[in-house]
């Protein structure tokens, strides 16, 4: 079955210390997105990327990194300087940018 | 700028029809989608207008009026499991063709009751 995989499903943070969320799928899609999700909020996009090779910051990109060195593959890395990063991460494909987004079942990033 | 306003929490009873408006304010529209998001989960889509009128599908209908900048989700024959957030999101093209990007209302959390 094709899909959205998110690794880990949980993850915990030390202070100083930067992580990497894995985002894999496996429909062919160009596009590949990062969005954030606080309790009572709406998703919000950090970055997103095309095609291979190319990625756009979105709405709140400081304190945070990505790559596209594969199609398949849009790791999100969240650095020590996002000194709030306990949330929701949610990664999403689409074939085209304006086509439906599929979301992958997020990470839950806390910090100890 | 962009701004998209929907409800933040509703309640209808089972079996009953719902109605969950949206409206937004944006430069280069292209459409407006539905997503589905069952709370810990992820958003599952439901609908995509682009454009003016009404899409049906099963239960779920949406709507959409692009010179009125709004939107509903119709919701019909109401069931337990539909109780979830419904994000409304615009899509807007920017800086040439081919770009995308989606922006998402915070969402409504509805509740159905027996």
């Amino acid at each position: 079955d094709g899909g959205i995989t998110q690794s880990p499903k949980y993850l915990f943070r030390k202070e100083g210390q930067n992580v990497t969320l894995s985002c894999e799928q496996n429909l062919n899609h160009d596009a590949m997105y990062w969005y954030r999700q606080d309790p009572g909020q709406g998703l919000r996009l950090i970055y997103y990327s095309q095609i291979v090779n190319d990625f756009q910051k979105g709405d709140i990109a400081e304190g945070y990194s990505v790559s596209r060195e594969k199609k398949e593959s849009f790791p999100l890395t969240v650095t020590s300087a996002q000194k709030n990063p306990t949330a929701f991460y949610l990664c999403a494909s689409s074939r085209q940018g304006d086509k439906p987004q599929h979301f992958g079942d997020g990470t839950r990033l806390s910090i100890l | 700028g962009q701004n998209i306003d929907q409800p933040t929490e509703m309640t209808a009873t089972e079996g009953a029809i719902v109605q969950i408006n949206c409206t937004y304010q944006t430069s280069g529209f292209n459409g407006l989608f539905w997503y589905q998001q069952h709370a810990g989960e992820a958003p599952t889509f439901l609908s995509y207008n682009v454009l003016d009128g009404l899409e049906e599908k099963g239960r779920f209908s949406s709507f959409l009026s692009r010179s009125k900048g709004y939107s509903y989700l119709l919701l019909k024959e109401l069931q337990m499991k539909d109780s979830a957030s419904y994000l409304c999101a615009v899509s807007r093209s920017y800086s040439g063709a081919g770009s995308y990007q989606l922006t998402f209302g915070k969402g409504t959390k509805l509740s159905v009751i027996p």
